[in-house]
Protein backbone atom coordinates (compact mmCIF):
# COMPACT_ATOMS: atom_id res chain seq x y z
CA UNK A 1 0.00 0.00 0.00
CA UNK A 2 1.16 3.76 -0.94
CA UNK A 3 -0.03 4.86 2.55
CA UNK A 4 -1.75 8.15 3.12
CA UNK A 5 -1.61 10.20 0.13
CA UNK A 6 -1.85 14.13 0.37
CA UNK A 7 -1.57 16.95 -2.32
CA UNK A 8 -0.23 19.13 -2.90
CA UNK A 9 3.04 19.05 -0.81
CA UNK A 10 3.17 22.46 -0.74
CA UNK A 11 1.00 25.52 -1.63
CA UNK A 12 1.77 28.92 -1.83
CA UNK A 13 -1.34 31.28 -2.50
CA UNK A 14 -2.90 34.61 -1.86
CA UNK A 15 -4.76 36.08 0.96
CA UNK A 16 -8.29 35.81 -0.08
CA UNK A 17 -8.13 32.97 -2.21
CA UNK A 18 -9.77 29.58 -2.69
CA UNK A 19 -7.28 26.49 -1.09
CA UNK A 20 -7.95 23.05 -1.62
CA UNK A 21 -6.03 20.04 0.40
CA UNK A 22 -6.95 16.51 -0.73
CA UNK A 23 -6.19 13.36 0.55
CA UNK A 24 -6.50 9.72 0.18
CA UNK A 25 -6.58 7.40 3.04
CA UNK A 26 -5.32 4.01 3.44
CA UNK A 27 -7.30 1.61 1.60
CA UNK A 28 -10.12 -0.13 3.94
CA UNK A 29 -9.18 2.80 7.09
CA UNK A 30 -12.19 3.82 8.65
CA UNK A 31 -11.59 6.64 9.96
CA UNK A 32 -9.26 9.64 8.69
CA UNK A 33 -8.32 12.87 10.58
CA UNK A 34 -7.13 16.36 9.41
CA UNK A 35 -4.68 17.90 11.83
CA UNK A 36 -2.58 21.13 11.41
CA UNK A 37 0.58 21.73 12.46
CA UNK A 38 2.44 24.79 13.50
CA UNK A 39 5.18 26.14 15.83
CA UNK A 40 3.29 28.02 18.40
CA UNK A 41 0.10 25.52 18.40
CA UNK A 42 1.30 22.24 17.65
CA UNK A 43 -0.18 19.46 16.23
CA UNK A 44 -4.44 20.31 16.45
CA UNK A 45 -6.97 18.10 15.05
CA UNK A 46 -9.36 19.85 13.20
CA UNK A 47 -12.12 17.33 12.25
CA UNK A 48 -12.45 13.57 11.90
CA UNK A 49 -14.70 11.00 9.78
CA UNK A 50 -15.61 7.82 10.37
CA UNK A 51 -16.98 5.69 7.58
CA UNK A 52 -16.84 9.51 5.48
CA UNK A 53 -19.32 10.80 8.10
CA UNK A 54 -18.27 13.69 10.29
CA UNK A 55 -17.99 13.05 13.90
CA UNK A 56 -16.07 15.57 15.54
CA UNK A 57 -15.19 18.78 13.80
CA UNK A 58 -14.71 20.96 16.87
CA UNK A 59 -11.21 21.98 15.77
CA UNK A 60 -12.44 23.10 12.60
CA UNK A 61 -11.54 26.94 13.47
CA UNK A 62 -13.91 29.10 12.05
CA UNK A 63 -16.79 28.72 9.14
CA UNK A 64 -14.38 29.42 6.42
CA UNK A 65 -13.06 25.75 6.63
CA UNK A 66 -14.86 22.98 5.77
CA UNK A 67 -14.41 19.45 4.98
CA UNK A 68 -16.12 16.94 3.19
CA UNK A 69 -15.52 13.23 3.03
CA UNK A 70 -17.73 12.03 -0.63
CA UNK A 71 -16.38 8.21 -0.71
CA UNK A 72 -13.94 6.06 1.45
CA UNK A 73 -11.20 6.76 -0.70
CA UNK A 74 -11.18 10.68 -1.04
CA UNK A 75 -11.35 13.80 1.72
CA UNK A 76 -10.70 17.35 0.62
CA UNK A 77 -9.95 19.87 3.35
CA UNK A 78 -11.29 23.86 1.78
CA UNK A 79 -10.34 27.21 3.17
CA UNK A 80 -12.14 30.31 1.75
CA UNK A 81 -11.30 32.61 1.81
CA UNK A 82 -7.38 32.08 3.13
CA UNK A 83 -5.41 34.38 5.70
CA UNK A 84 -1.74 34.36 6.33
CA UNK A 85 -2.51 32.90 9.56
CA UNK A 86 -3.83 29.61 7.93
CA UNK A 87 -0.63 29.18 6.95
CA UNK A 88 0.48 26.00 8.60
CA UNK A 89 1.38 21.98 7.34
CA UNK A 90 -1.75 20.45 7.32
CA UNK A 91 -1.86 16.33 7.86
CA UNK A 92 -3.95 13.77 6.81
CA UNK A 93 -3.87 10.96 9.02
CA UNK A 94 -6.33 7.19 8.59
CA UNK A 95 -6.63 4.20 10.95
CA UNK A 96 -8.47 1.36 11.04
CA UNK A 97 -11.02 1.16 14.30
CA UNK A 98 -10.21 -1.60 16.73
CA UNK A 99 -10.24 -1.97 20.57
CA UNK A 100 -8.49 0.08 21.60
CA UNK A 101 -8.13 2.63 18.74
CA UNK A 102 -5.44 1.76 16.38
CA UNK A 103 -2.52 3.93 15.27
CA UNK A 104 -2.86 6.60 13.01
CA UNK A 105 -0.92 6.49 10.02
CA UNK A 106 0.11 10.11 8.47
CA UNK A 107 0.55 11.62 5.43
CA UNK A 108 3.35 13.81 4.22
CA UNK A 109 1.81 17.33 4.66
CA UNK A 110 0.47 19.77 2.87
CA UNK A 111 2.64 23.04 3.44
CA UNK A 112 0.56 26.05 3.04
CA UNK A 113 1.80 29.56 2.72
CA UNK A 114 -0.77 32.39 2.87
CA UNK A 115 0.81 35.54 1.86
CA UNK B 1 -6.27 22.28 25.54
CA UNK B 2 -3.63 19.71 24.84
CA UNK B 3 -4.09 16.74 26.73
CA UNK B 4 -0.01 15.67 26.66
CA UNK B 5 2.79 17.45 27.47
CA UNK B 6 6.24 16.44 26.91
CA UNK B 7 9.22 17.08 28.54
CA UNK B 8 12.22 18.10 28.16
CA UNK B 9 11.03 20.42 24.74
CA UNK B 10 14.80 19.84 23.48
CA UNK B 11 17.01 16.59 24.03
CA UNK B 12 20.74 16.82 22.54
CA UNK B 13 23.14 13.56 23.53
CA UNK B 14 25.55 12.07 21.72
CA UNK B 15 25.56 9.08 19.59
CA UNK B 16 25.59 5.88 22.07
CA UNK B 17 23.83 7.23 25.24
CA UNK B 18 20.02 7.24 25.81
CA UNK B 19 17.72 9.65 25.48
CA UNK B 20 14.44 9.68 28.34
CA UNK B 21 11.20 11.90 26.95
CA UNK B 22 8.79 12.13 29.31
CA UNK B 23 4.75 12.90 28.64
CA UNK B 24 2.56 14.11 31.27
CA UNK B 25 -1.46 14.33 30.86
CA UNK B 26 -4.45 15.64 32.34
CA UNK B 27 -7.35 13.12 32.18
CA UNK B 28 -8.22 9.14 32.44
CA UNK B 29 -6.99 7.40 29.23
CA UNK B 30 -7.24 4.72 27.27
CA UNK B 31 -4.21 3.97 26.00
CA UNK B 32 -0.99 6.05 24.62
CA UNK B 33 1.41 6.37 21.66
CA UNK B 34 4.51 7.39 20.55
CA UNK B 35 4.91 8.89 17.28
CA UNK B 36 8.02 9.79 16.03
CA UNK B 37 8.60 13.02 12.99
CA UNK B 38 11.58 13.56 10.92
CA UNK B 39 11.94 17.12 9.43
CA UNK B 40 9.48 17.97 6.86
CA UNK B 41 7.93 14.22 6.78
CA UNK B 42 4.78 13.35 8.28
CA UNK B 43 4.21 11.77 11.62
CA UNK B 44 5.06 7.59 12.15
CA UNK B 45 4.06 5.72 14.79
CA UNK B 46 6.33 4.09 17.06
CA UNK B 47 4.41 2.36 20.39
CA UNK B 48 1.16 1.92 21.77
CA UNK B 49 0.34 1.24 25.44
CA UNK B 50 -2.63 0.60 26.74
CA UNK B 51 -4.34 1.83 30.36
CA UNK B 52 -3.80 -1.50 31.99
CA UNK B 53 0.03 -2.24 31.29
CA UNK B 54 2.72 -0.84 32.97
CA UNK B 55 5.66 -1.30 30.26
CA UNK B 56 6.30 -2.28 26.70
CA UNK B 57 9.40 -2.48 24.36
CA UNK B 58 10.11 -2.77 20.83
CA UNK B 59 13.36 -2.89 19.36
CA UNK B 60 15.19 -0.32 21.14
CA UNK B 61 12.59 1.49 22.47
CA UNK B 62 10.83 1.37 26.16
CA UNK B 63 8.00 2.55 26.98
CA UNK B 64 6.28 2.99 30.68
CA UNK B 65 3.17 4.35 31.42
CA UNK B 66 2.11 4.91 35.24
CA UNK B 67 -1.58 5.65 35.37
CA UNK B 68 -1.28 6.98 39.22
CA UNK B 69 0.98 9.89 38.11
CA UNK B 70 -0.60 10.39 34.92
CA UNK B 71 2.71 9.91 33.11
CA UNK B 72 4.50 7.92 30.28
CA UNK B 73 8.34 7.72 29.49
CA UNK B 74 9.72 7.06 26.05
CA UNK B 75 13.39 5.50 26.11
CA UNK B 76 15.36 5.33 23.20
CA UNK B 77 18.86 3.06 23.78
CA UNK B 78 22.02 2.84 21.77
CA UNK B 79 20.92 6.27 20.40
CA UNK B 80 22.02 6.76 16.44
CA UNK B 81 21.78 9.87 14.89
CA UNK B 82 19.16 8.84 12.62
CA UNK B 83 17.05 8.88 16.02
CA UNK B 84 17.12 12.39 15.51
CA UNK B 85 13.37 13.73 15.27
CA UNK B 86 10.78 15.00 17.00
CA UNK B 87 8.93 13.13 19.59
CA UNK B 88 4.88 12.92 20.66
CA UNK B 89 2.83 11.65 22.53
CA UNK B 90 -0.97 11.26 21.89
CA UNK B 91 -3.55 10.29 24.53
CA UNK B 92 -6.90 8.31 23.45
CA UNK B 93 -9.61 7.98 25.52
CA UNK B 94 -13.20 5.59 25.36
CA UNK B 95 -14.73 8.21 24.22
CA UNK B 96 -13.50 8.69 20.42
CA UNK B 97 -10.88 8.90 18.01
CA UNK B 98 -10.13 12.39 18.62
CA UNK B 99 -5.84 11.71 20.03
CA UNK B 100 -4.74 14.48 21.11
CA UNK B 101 -0.72 15.23 20.51
CA UNK B 102 1.56 17.00 22.80
CA UNK B 103 4.33 19.59 21.77
CA UNK B 104 7.03 17.29 21.39
CA UNK B 105 10.57 16.86 21.93
CA UNK B 106 13.04 17.87 19.55
CA UNK B 107 15.70 14.89 20.36
CA UNK B 108 19.46 15.62 18.32
CA UNK B 109 21.61 12.93 18.53
CA UNK B 110 25.07 13.92 17.36
CA UNK B 111 27.50 11.89 15.67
Amino acid sequence: DAGVIQSPRHEVTEMGQEVTLRCKPISGHDYLFWYRQTMMRGLELLIYFNNNVPIDDSGMPEDRFSAKMPNASFSTLKIQPSEPRDSAVYFCASSLAGDPAEKLFFGSGTQLSVL
Amino acid sequence: SQQGEEDPQALSIQEGENATMNCSYKTSINNLQWYRQNSGRGLVHLILIRSNEREKHSGRLRVTLDTSKKSSSLLITASRAADTASYFCATGTDYGQNFVFGPGTRLSVLP
